[in-house]
């Protein structure tokens, strides 16, 4: 069975810019989740959707927005982008937005901005 | 303040030790996540858990939910084991993470 696949793997953009990054769950999984980590610390909670819905937002600006398809996969979208939004963004899924369920993370998408 | 605290924030061990990384929590948690994240940034999860205490092959996770601590150890160490351990809470619809540990082990 495949895993949280993300796309793309690496991308580079300039101050300014704006970016869309795509998550795909695992098959049955409802819930995903966006994580931001910035080199040497640990990830920072963004969104969670869960059944097309947001159900949580983190610490981060206006600038962040996210979305949930109907089949369950996700876009990250993070527009005027400054220096400090580089950084490795992680999405995980999980069957149901609860914390009894168990969270799988995707590769991460690893965007630098210049 | 981070809600999560893990130590130490690195460690270096020998092959064949046994290893333990700490985490201290301060607020109320519906469970909590032990994470393996290798170079290149891939997040693997090692165990969930809201009380007691799990076991997978040299892996042994435990919380203690009343002093809001976890511990991971690792026994027979293997430098296949390097890598940074990241501790998290989840509360509501979030995870809270630490800065995570970075585990060298040495052959």
């Amino acid at each position: 069975d495949a895993g949280v696949t993300q796309s793309p793997t690496h991308l580079i953009k300039t101050r300014g810019q704006q970016v869309t990054l795509r998550c795909s769950p695992i098959s049955g999984h409802k819930s995903v989740s966006w994580y931001q980590q910035v080199l040497g610390q640990g990830p920072q909670f963004i969104f969670q959707y869960y059944e097309k819905e947001e159900r949580g937002r983190g610490n981060f600006p206006d600038r962040f927005s996210a979305r949930q398809f109907p089949n369950y996969s996700s876009e990250l979208n993070v527009n005027a982008l400054l220096l400090g939004d580089s950084a490795l963004y992680l999405c995980a899924s999980s069957l149901g937005p609860s914390g009894a369920y168990e969270q799988y993370f995707g590769p991460g998408t690893r965007l630098t901005v210049t | 303040k981070n809600e999560v605290e893990q130590s130490p924030q690195n460690l270096t061990a020998q092959e064949g030790e046994f290893i333990t990384i700490n985490c201290s929590y301060s607020v109320g948690i519906s469970a909590l996540h032990w994470l393996q994240q290798h170079p290149g940034g891939g997040i693997v999860s090692l165990f969930m858990l809201s009380s007691g205490k799990k076991k997978h092959g040299r892996l042994i996770a435990t919380i203690n939910i009343q002093e809001k601590h976890s511990s991971l150890h690792i026994t027979a160490s293997h430098p296949r084991d390097s890598a940074v351990y990241i501790c998290a809470t989840k509360s509501g619809s979030r995870l809270t993470f630490g800065e995570g540990t970075q585990l060298t082990v040495n052959p």
